[in-house]
């Protein structure tokens, strides 16, 4: 079974500039998570999805950044404009729903210059 | 105050020791909990649930202490391979929340 796939694995770009991460979860998972990992932290959640639902974006700061999953299959995360603060890597991770168990994908590494 | 708290270590211990790490939480109504494994520059990826009466995989033992509400991970007979950090993570119902991490460098 393929596992979470994410792109690209790296991007680096300069401040001010927007940015793109896609996501395509595991077939058959409905729920889908967006988190951010900072360098010694544990991720933390941007959004979570059940199908093409958002049912927590409390966590995502609407002015610069947004997702979307149209089909409920895979997901776009966006950045724009980006901001050096938002160096990190970006985690995607999907689940059959509820306390199931995420999986997660490789990651984005995101370096603003 | 954080929903989740893991001493950051590191921890450094020599091959077949054995170690133990704590968690607290701060939301009692928690409802599920589970220890990840993450390798350096690598994704997070379950290592075990943790279930209320405790619970075993091998060298590895889980612990859940709901009164005190702190979760632990212990390993025994630690191997080379067991390098890496480890994630506490629980379940509030509505959202799930990652510890830190506790880094683990087996010595041989």
């Amino acid at each position: 079974e393929a596992g979470v796939v994410q792109s690209p694995r790296y991007k680096i770009i300069e401040k001010k500039q927007p940015v793109a991460f896609w996501c395509n979860p595991i077939s058959g998972h409905n729920t889908l998570y967006w988190y951010l990992q900072n360098l010694g932290q544990g991720p933390e959640l941007l959004i979570r999805y059940e199908n093409e639902e958002a049912v927590d974006d409390s966590q995502l700061p609407k002015d610069r950044f947004s997702a979307e999953r149209l089909k409920g299959v895979d997901s776009t995360l966006k950045i724009q404009p980006a901001e050096l603060g938002d160096s990190a890597v970006y985690l995607c991770a999907s689940s059959r729903g509820g306390t199931d168990t995420q999986y997660f994908g490789p990651g984005t590494r995101l370096t603003v210059l | 105050r954080k929903e989740v708290e893991q001493d950051p270590g590191p921890f450094n211990v020599p091959e077949g020791a054995t170690v133990a790490f704590n968690c607290t939480y701060s939301n009692s109504a928690s409802q599920s909990f589970f220890w990840y494994r993450q390798d350096c520059r690598k994704e997070p990826k379950l290592l075990m649930s943790v279930y209320s009466s405790g619970n075993e995989d091998g060298r590895f033992t889980a612990q859940l202490n709901r009164a005190s509400q702190y979760i632990s991970l212990l390993i025994r007979d630690s191997k080379l391979s067991d390098s890496a950090t480890y994630l506490c993570v629980v379940d509030t119902g509505n959202q799930f929340y990652f510890g830190t991490g506790t880094s683990l460098t087996v010595i041989p």
